[in-house]
């Protein structure tokens, strides 16, 4: 199946610690989506990549959540110094970034605890 | 601003019709999704609507937009309890170049043998 994988599928870490999430989109989809599950706020946006660059990183909640994609492909999505807050399923969705009806594919998302 | 609101639960009988609601705020949405998500998984694409359009049919599913309303429904026919899962509905506006997804916050439906 060539369907966007992510890793880990579950992650435990203490608050404060760093957590490096990984996405792998479907090959050939130049537009990444980062987006976050939680019971609080249901499923909110937190960044759009084309290509390597983000032009748009309007729903990550603060400075300690950064990502990055490299050739095109892989994306990590960073927290830094976590919160119990943060504790959530991070799902990434890749497309094709046509205009219009750009159907967005999902990976089955990581589930981050914080201690 | 961007809002999407869905009731929060729905119960049927095997064999019935289910319809999920939704409203939408944003009159410049262009597309507008029905995501299914079972226990555990991702998300699903379930359909989707072009705005200029009233109404979309695909096997069981079948898609209602009501444009003055901002009104937005999904019904399944013969539903099946292998149908019970989270539904949302999302849209994307043309305002936004990035196409993301503003979700509602889901209907849960369970489906009763």
């Amino acid at each position: 199946g060539a369907g966007v994988s992510q890793s880990p599928s579950n992650k435990v870490t203490e608050k404060g610690k760093d957590v490096e999430l990984r996405c792998d989109p479907i090959s050939g989809h130049t537009a990444l989506y980062w987006y976050r599950q939680s019971l609080g706020q249901g499923l909110e946006f937190l960044i759009y990549f084309q290509g390597n660059s983000a032009p748009d990183k309007s729903g990550l909640p603060s400075d300690r959540f950064s990502a990055e994609r490299t050739g095109g492909s892989v994306s990590t999505l960073t927290i830094q110094r976590t919160q119990q807050e943060d504790s959530a399923v991070y799902l990434c969705a890749s497309s094709l970034g046509r205009r219009g009806a750009d159907t967005q594919y999902f990976g089955p998302g990581t589930r981050l605890t914080v201690l | 601003g961007e809002d999407v609101e869905q009731s929060l639960f729905l119960s049927v009988r095997e064999g019935d019709s289910s319809v999920i609601n939704c409203t939408y705020t944003d009159s410049s949405s262009t597309y507008l999704y029905w995501y299914k998500q079972e226990p555990g998984a991702g998300l699903q694409l379930l359909t989707y609507i072009f705005s200029n359009m009233d109404m979309k049919q695909d096997q069981r599913l079948t898609v209602l937009l009501n444009k003055k309303d901002k009104h937005l429904s999904l019904r399944i026919a013969d539903t099946q309890t292998g149908d019970s899962a989270i539904y949302f509905c999302a849209e994307t506006t043309p305002m936004d170049s990035s196409y993301k997804l503003i979700f509602g916050s889901g209907t849960r439906l369970l489906v009763r043998p």
